[in-house]
């Protein structure tokens, strides 16, 4: 069972398309971080957020931190075929150790031109 | 490419057998970190090692070791292997044991038959 659940599974959109990716626990963590994946490459750092409410952005990518910091969502506006890739968000309960980050199962993205 | 390094980059073995993944971090981090990818389970922290002393484990089978070398190198010993195993290994590495950012290599994937 995944500590964190994210939803949808998989996601195909058209080129221009804006896409939404949740990620929810009934745990509480001290920070959450996004990752995206790509065949064949190791999980790359997208963000990190740390306070309950908090939202960063970078460039079309948003990043939501739950108020409870238990749940997070990330979404992109006008999608790119860039963007296609596996996101993953990964939770972490403790600040002595990065390692112990729980990940969630991923969300598949593929945008289409 | 983050800078991490790991070989070999496939691996097909049989069933019984024994193999080593070897990582090499990023120059200058000393904490390494293994997980495990497969599709049912996704990303798994394995183990975790710092200065070439282990620092936190996870759900690591007993059939797996791994340690750390005073060059900071690092290797992935799995044993006695069941087609179960077959699955992504990756390693990550990070300046300090307690650090909220680590970068992946692009992992060793491993095919058990």
């Amino acid at each position: 069972t995944q500590l964190l659940e994210q939803s949808p599974q998989f996601l195909s959109i058209q080129e221009g398309e804006n896409l939404t990716v949740y990620c929810n626990s009934s745990s509480v963590f001290s920070s959450l971080q996004w990752y995206r994946q790509e065949p064949g490459e190791g999980p790359v750092l997208l963000v990190t957020v740390v306070t309950g409410g908090e939202v960063k952005k970078l460039k079309r990518l948003t990043f939501q931190f739950g108020d409870a910091r238990k749940d997070s969502s990330l979404h992109i506006t006008a999608a790119q075929p860039g963007d296609t890739g596996l996101y993953l968000c990964a939770g972490s309960m403790t600040t002595d150790s990065w390692g112990k980050l729980q990940f969630g199962a991923g969300t598949q993205v593929v945008v289409t031109p | 490419d983050s800078g991490v390094t790991q070989t070999p980059k496939h691996l097909i073995t049989a069933t019984g057998q024994r193999v080593t993944l070897r990582c090499s971090p990023r120059s200058g981090d000393l904490s390494v970190y293994w997980y495990q990818q497969s599709l049912d389970q996704g990303l798994q922290f394995l183990i975790q090692y710092y200065n070439g002393e282990e620092r936190a484990k996870g759900n690591i089978l007993e059939r797996f070791s791994a340690q750390q070398f005073p060059d900071l190198h690092s290797e992935l010993n799995l044993s006695s292997l069941e087609l179960g195993d077959s699955a992504l290994y990756f390693c990550a590495s990070s300046v300090e044991g307690g650090a909220s950012v680590a970068f992946f290599g692009q992992g060793t994937r491993l095919t058990v038959v």
